[in-house]
């Protein structure tokens, strides 16, 4: 199985305050995301990396800035959080799965800001 | 504007009945769709990829058929269990860099 972990498990943060959360890797997969899941919302993509220093917004980047300096290390930044920022973070990679492929997930960080 | 679509009331069905779960989209055209499943307080995990040109695929006790001029996938899942209840999520292409675009999902709970 790919190795993927993502830090923290749980953070709480006062609002206004930059929070980084870490996505690693351990396998060189090229493709990585971050996406955010919310109640009635279902996961949606945040960013996501195509390779090192190569990144791309997704449906709802805003307030959220990412940085990949190593294949192996993809961050999610929030410059200033907002309470509106309060949801459960998914890393995942592109990874084959035999003749397809599909994705692996972390076991996501669940961040409350106050 | 684009949108996926699962029913988003609970699914309950006995062992050993098949489960049908349903995905519509609108305003997509998607090379592939794919399904995960969902664990409470766990991540994805994927269980099936079905391209545009393939009818049906079946993996074990799931089956997923892909209809693209209906724009709807169902996913099944044959005798089913108890340890099958969770959350189905379906996923549709979306661009390239293997972006997916995720609906809500829909819970299943197995009941004795």
């Amino acid at each position: 199985d790919a190795g993927i972990t993502q830090s923290p498990r749980h953070k709480v943060t006062e609002t206004g305050t930059p929070v980084t959360l870490r996505c690693h890797q351990t396998e060189n997969h090229r493709y990585m995301y971050w996406y955010r899941q919310d109640p009635g919302h279902g996961l949606r993509l945040i960013h996501y990396s195509y390779g090192v220093k190569d990144t791309d917004k997704g449906e709802v980047s805003d307030g959220y800035s990412v940085s990949r300096s190593k294949t192996e290390d993809f961050l999610l930044t929030l410059e200033s959080a907002t309470s509106s920022q309060t949801s459960v973070y998914f890393c995942a990679i592109s990874v084959s799965q035999g003749y397809d492929y599909g994705y692996t997930f972390g076991s996501g960080t669940r961040l409350t800001v106050v | 504007s684009q949108k996926i679509e699962q029913n988003s009331e609970a699914l309950n069905i006995q062992e050993g009945k098949t489960a049908t779960l349903t995905c519509n989209y609108t305003n997509y055209s998607p090379a592939y769709l794919q399904w995960y499943r969902q664990d409470p307080g766990r991540g994805p995990v994927f269980l099936l990829l079905i391209r545009e040109n393939e009818k049906e695929k079946r993996k074990e006790r799931l089956k997923v058929t892909f209809d693209t001029t209906l724009k709807q996938s169902l996913f099944h899942i044959t005798a089913s269990q108890p340890a099958d209840s969770a959350t189905y999520l379906c996923a549709l292409s979306t661009g390239g860099g293997n972006k997916l675009t995720f609906g809500t999902g829909t819970q299943l709970k197995v009941e004795l």
